[in-house]
């Protein structure tokens, strides 16, 4: 199936722990997106990236990191430095991340919940 | 970026038509209005984009006021599966950037 996986469904982070969520996919697209999505609200951007090894900072960035190694792959760690992380997180792509009429695929999602 | 602004909440009995209103005053020429849905969760689903002209496909119709500043997503026969969030959103270009940016959106319940 094509498609964006995010893995894992559930993590559990310590305090003062670093932990990274894993996101892959197999569209073949440029674009790759990071969302958070806290109870209730709406979708918050957390970083972006357009082309390998490039990425950009979204709306709330801070206490996040990411790498864009390879095409298909673009990991978010959650680190320490990132105050609240309990959140539902939202993997994304599109084609090329340039144009107004794209469409963006979402994986399922992974829930981060602080131990 | 374009905001929008949507109703928190409608009802809909299954079977009739839903038609979920959303405001986009501050749109600009280049920027198509996308509508998602969520069910609790998961991840958002696709449903349907425009930019000037009325849309339809398989699962939705979206109609477009003339000066665009605002639009209804239609789902011609809801079933209890149309349970859900649905999100209007503009995308717009920051740079060379094209990025949504989500809304609160509308809680949906379509009920027996």
């Amino acid at each position: 199936d094509g498609g964006i996986t995010q893995s894992p469904k559930y993590l559990f982070r310590k305090e003062g722990q670093n932990v990274t969520l894993s996101c892959e996919q197999n569209l073949n697209h440029d674009a790759m997106y990071w969302y958070r999505q806290d109870p209730g609200q709406g979708l918050r951007l957390i970083y972006y990236s357009q082309i390998v090894n490039d990425f950009q900072k979204g709306d709330i960035a801070e206490g996040y990191s990411v790498s864009r190694e390879k095409k298909e792959s673009f990991p978010l760690t959650v680190t320490s430095a990132q105050k609240n992380p309990t959140a539902f997180y939202l993997c994304a792509s599109s084609t090329s991340g340039k144009a107004t009429n794209e469409k963006l695929f979402f994986g399922s999602g992974t829930q981060l919940s602080v131990l | 970026d374009a905001k929008t602004t949507q109703p928190p909440s409608m009802d809909c009995a299954e079977g009739r038509a839903a038609n979920l209103p959303c405001n986009h005053s501050t749109i600009s020429g280049n920027e198509y209005v996308y509508w998602y849905r969520q069910i609790h969760s998961q991840g958002p689903q696709y449903i349907i984009h425009g930019l000037k002209n009325n849309e339809t496909n398989e699962m939705a119709s979206l109609i477009i006021t003339e000066d665009r500043k605002s639009s209804t997503l239609i789902l011609p026969h809801a079933t209890l599966r149309d349970t859900a969030v649905y999100y209007c959103i503009v995308r717009s270009l920051t740079g060379t950037a094209s990025k949504l940016t989500f809304g609160t959106g509308t809680r949906l319940q379509v009920t027996l």
